[in-house]
């Protein structure tokens, strides 16, 4: 049972143009949200979080928005950079200490 | 202190053999955890230290597997008797947990292992 769930496995934007990465979770006890970006042969990398007692959080380029009604997240990225280029993951957290992870979207900024 | 750190970086081995991997976490953190990343699919859950105490397992840990934090600094995985459905990507990350915060994780960059 897949709890988080990222059904596009990859993405291609224009630089310059808004990427929007999309996340679905099944598991109404999450409560603490995060993207994590994944280059090549490197570690997750935290990006941002949100808690779902809110509806969006941004951080300069990056915003994420939570729709916990539809039990649902995006990354909006704006505007998208050549060196955004990687495979995001979205993970969630409930009571459980561990992070629940999603299976990745690839995204390609093209220049 | 420049981050969590896995050793090795590659792993090839021959089925049936054991192999062990070291995560040395960022020195502050209290928290350690093991994940696995199969290819197309996002970091699995296998393990967590608070300190020195193993605190949950999945069960994606079979018998096979052990984890240990002596002291609760760096922490080593063990897989016993490899099989080939074992080869993924091994990732170790830390974390703090105080009384009042829990920190997000940072992840080492990795350790893969190729069963032949």
């Amino acid at each position: 049972d897949q709890q988080v769930k990222q059904n596009s496995p990859s993405l291609s934007v224009q630089e310059g143009r808004i990427s929007i990465l999309n996340c679905d979770y099944t598991n109404s006890m999450f409560d603490y949200f995060l993207w994590y970006k994944k280059y090549p042969a490197e570690g997750p990398t935290f990006l941002i979080s949100i808690s779902s007692i809110k509806d969006k959080n941004e951080d300069g380029r990056f915003t994420v928005f939570l729709n916990k009604s539809a039990k649902h997240l995006s990354l909006h990225i704006v505007p998208s950079q050549p060196g955004d280029s990687a495979v995001y993951f979205c993970a969630a957290k409930g009571s459980a200490r561990q992070l629940t992870f999603g299976s990745g979207t690839q995204l390609t900024v093209l220049p | 202190d420049t981050g969590v750190s896995q050793n090795p970086r590659h792993k090839i081995t021959k089925r049936g053999q054991n192999v062990t991997f070291r995560c040395d976490p960022i020195s502050e953190h209290n928290r350690l955890y093991w994940y696995r990343q199969t290819l197309g699919q996002g970091p699995e859950f296998l393990t967590y230290f608070q300190n020195e105490a193993q605190l949950e397992k999945s069960r994606l840990l079979s018998d096979r597997f052990s984890a240990e934090r002596p002291k609760g600094s760096f922490s080593t995985l063990e897989i016993q008797r490899t099989e080939q459905g074992d080869s993924a990507m091994y990732l170790c990350a830390s974390s703090l947990q105080t009384a009042t915060h829990s920190y997000g994780y940072t992840f080492g960059s990795g350790t893969r292992l190729t069963v032949v």
